[in-house]
């Protein structure tokens, strides 16, 4: 099994729908992220957990929420889906703090919104 | 505030030959790691190399190998005999000191190997 798995793998859905992507990971480590990637404009953080009780905003949080239900699980949901956010969403998690750690990705998800 | 820049969008290089891709880095800070990642075309995310702030010598793994440049704040990205499969988007990666924040990361380049 992967360290980080992501589902679905691929998802279309239409305007207007809730849709949850859900992230678990077997890699033990507290801090959680979800970022989103657009051609041409890298991977844009949406939002990050350091703990079970944490939760973070990143930069491009409007439309979206999360829940860590726990520190194997990271969910990330987007409330009313709009065509904007077709993108390919990664989740990731790092050990920490240090400046040292590096992320491990889970594959991804490629959302379309139609 | 952290900021990566990765100036080369696309390029473009011959297999077997050595390609190095640009990043540089502006921050404040004395401490912080440096991250490349790899994206081939099935999407995920792999890492290939780290760099820490007071390393003193270049990173290396394998074929990989960072030219890390700290007064000219670059992180640049050297991968030697290169190979077919090392058509992918390139991503640098920045850490802050303390690791209280997420990574920064670059728009990416689009590294095209041709036979």
């Amino acid at each position: 099994d992967a360290d980080v798995t992501q589902t679905p793998r691929n998802r279309i859905t239409k305007t207007g729908k809730r849709i949850m992507l859900e992230c678990s990971q077997t890699k033990g480590h507290d801090r959680m992220y979800w970022y989103r990637q657009d051609p041409g404009l890298g991977l844009r953080l949406i939002y990050y957990s350091f703990d079970v009780k944490d939760i973070n905003k990143g930069e491009i949080s409007d439309g979206y929420s999360v829940s860590r239900q726990a520190q194997a699980k990271f969910s990330l949901s987007l409330e009313s889906a709009i065509p904007n956010q077709t993108a390919l969403y990664f989740c990731a998690t790092s050990e920490g703090p240090g400046f040292n750690y590096g992320y491990t990705f889970g594959s991804g998800t490629r959302l379309t919104v139609v | 505030a952290q900021k990566i820049t990765q100036t080369q969008p696309g390029m473009f290089v011959q297999e077997k030959e050595a390609v190095t891709l640009d990043c540089t880095y502006d921050t404040s800070d004395p401490s912080y790691g440096l991250f490349w990642y790899k994206q081939p075309s099935s999407g995920e995310m792999i890492f290939l190399i780290y760099q820490g702030s007071y390393d003193q010598q270049n990173a290396t793994e394998g074929r990989y190998s960072l030219n890390f440049q700290k007064a000219r704040k670059s992180a640049n990205l050297v991968i030697s005999a290169s190979q077919l499969g090392d058509s992918a988007m390139y991503f640098c990666a920045m850490s802050s000191p303390s690791g209280n924040t997420p990574l920064v990361f670059g728009k990416g380049t689009r590294l095209s190997v041709i036979a």
